[in-house]
C-alpha cells in the first residue's frame, strides 16, 4: 500500500519568506505525484503534478516541486510566500503505479504571518 | 470556468438513517470519484466510477455505501444506514480522461 509522509503538520512563515513543505512516499513502483491545496472552507485544488520528464515541476501560484527518485521525495517550494498562501497542502502520490487517483498525506498547514 | 458542484453543503442526520450526497461533475468528464475527510484527518479515497460501474474502491467503501449515476449529470453517494463514524466532509471529483482531478467544495455530513 502507498504510504505518504508529510513531515511537518504546521509550517509558520513570514510573508515574502521562502518556504519548503516536505513530502516523502514509499512505493515499490513508479507513481505519479501530486500536490493539492485546500483553502479555508473550500475544496481541493491541484497545485502541480509530476507524471514524467523533468524532475522540477512548476505549478500555479508560483509553487514548484522537485521529484527525487532516490530519496522518494517530492518537496514543495515557493521562493516568496503571500498571506493568501495560507492553506492546507496535501502531497498525494498516485494510488498505484500508473494511477491518477491521489493517495493523500495528512497535510501540512502553511500559516503565513504579515 | 466549469466546476464540480455538490449538494447539500451541510447535512445533519440521525444514526441509522440513509443519506444521499449529490454531485454534478463537469459535463464532459468521464471518470468520477468520491473521497471523505474525517475532521482532523487526511483525505481518503472511497471509490472511482467509470462507464456506469465502479472501477476501484477502497476498504472503507463497504456494503453500506453505493454510488450511482442516475442521469447524465448527477453522481450520487448513498450511505444506507449511517453511523457516527461516517461524520466527515465528502468530496466528489471528476476528470475528462487522465491526469487532473477537479474537486467539488464538499458536503459536510454530521451523524448524530
Amino acid at each position: 500500500a502507498q504510504s505518504v509522509t508529510q513531515l511537518d503538520s504546521q509550517v509558520p512563515v513570514f510573508e515574502e519568506a521562502p518556504v519548503e513543505l516536505r513530502c516523502n512516499y514509499s512505493s515499490s513502483v513508479s507513481v505519479y505525484l501530486f500536490w493539492y491545496v485546500q483553502y479555508p472552507n473550500q475544496g481541493l485544488q491541484l497545485l502541480l503534478k509530476y507524471l514524467s520528464g523533468s524532475t522540477l515541476v512548476k505549478g500555479i501560484n508560483g509553487f514548484e516541486a522537485e521529484f527525487n527518485k532516490s530519496q522518494t521525495s517530492f518537496h514543495l517550494r515557493k521562493p516568496s510566500v503571500h498571506i493568501s498562501d495560507t492553506a492546507e497542502y496535501f502531497c498525494a502520490p498516485g494510488l498505484t503505479g500508473g494511477s491518477y487517483i491521489p493517495t493523500f498525506g495528512r497535510g501540512t498547514s502553511l500559516i503565513v504571518h504579515p | 470556468e466549469p466546476e464540480v458542484t455538490q449538494t447539500p453543503s451541510h447535512q445533519v442526520t440521525q444514526m441509522g438513517q440513509e443519506v444521499i450526497l449529490r454531485c454534478v461533475p463537469i459535463s464532459n468528464h468521464l471518470y468520477f470519484y468520491w473521497y471523505r475527510q474525517i475532521l482532523g484527518q487526511k483525505v481518503e479515497f472511497l471509490v472511482s466510477f467509470y462507464n456506469n460501474e465502479i472501477s476501484e474502491k477502497s476498504e472503507i467503501f463497504d456494503d453500506q455505501f453505493s454510488v450511482e449515476r442516475p442521469d447524465g449529470s448527477n453522481f450520487t453517494l448513498k450511505i444506507r444506514s449511517t453511523k457516527l463514524e461516517d461524520s466527515a466532509m465528502y468530496f466528489c471529483a471528476s476528470i475528462l480522461a487522465e491526469e487532473t482531478q477537479y474537486f467539488g467544495p464538499g458536503t459536510r455530513l454530521l451523524v448524530l
